[in-house]
């Protein structure tokens, strides 16, 4: 099972919109609507941002939205702040019942 | 709220064995929703997922990278899960999280992670 795919690195400027994506498979992604977003500050534990391609755990901003089209899922930040630079890694649940993440994309924050 | 504590950090040599807890708190361990999952994180490297049991049932599933060299038990009296590695290499060399949610996604909450250093 090979990792879903992420950009390295993207960035922004306080106030701005971005959007990172993740690539997979018809056997993961594409097939079904178990994408996840984690949130991971140096030293620090993953934090879940979105679940299920679109869902919001409480307590998480709504700055924060997923999506998802086809075998490719997109996380989007709007009102980009300082905070919000951090690695930020997806997953997805497979048709072999495992999960996979992404490689991660490491967000800054200009 | 869902806590999830592990045990503190290990040195082995390789050809070792290292075990790893994962005490939880805050939700009911065995309620049939919640499985735990557990991934790891080399140094300055990815996620990668190893395996979930769903301490409910018992039942388990390991990532196939790992089949045959982990092993997923739980002590529910205790709500406590636990992630056994065998034939330590210097490729283990990782900080190890237990993480619960459902089947799909790690989706509640995590530990704080264990790191596990393997070296002669």
């Amino acid at each position: 099972q090979s990792a879903l795919t992420q950009p390295a690195s993207v960035s922004g400027s306080p106030g701005q919109s971005i959007t990172m994506s993740c690539t997979g498979t018809s056997s993961d992604v594409g097939g079904h609507n178990y994408v996840s977003w984690y949130q991971q500050h140096p030293g620090k534990a993953p934090k879940i941002m979105i679940y299920d391609v679109s869902n919001r755990p409480s307590g998480v901003s709504n700055r924060f939205s997923g999506s998802k089209s086809g075998n490719t899922a997109s996380l989007t930040i709007s009102g980009l702040q300082a905070e919000d630079e951090a690695d930020y890694y997806c997953s997805s649940y497979t048709s072999f019942s495992t999960l996979v993440f992404g490689g991660g994309t490491k967000l800054t924050v200009l | 709220q869902v806590q999830l504590v592990q045990s503190g950090a290990e040195v082995k040599k390789p050809g070792a064995s290292v075990k790893v807890s994962c005490k939880a708190s805050g939700y009911t361990f065995t309620d049939y929703y919640f499985y735990m999952h557990w991934v790891r994180q080399a140094p300055g490297q990815g996620l990668e997922w190893m395996g979930w049991i769903n301490p409910n049932s018992g039942g388990i599933h390991y990532a196939q990278k790992f089949q045959g060299r982990v092993t997923m038990t739980r002590d529910t009296s205790i709500s406590t899960a636990y992630m056994e590695l065998n034939r330590l290499t210097s490729d283990d060399t990782a900080m190890y999280y237990c993480a619960t949610g459902n089947r799909y996604a790690t989706n509640v909450g995590w530990g704080q992670g264990t790191l596990v250093t393997v070296s002669s």
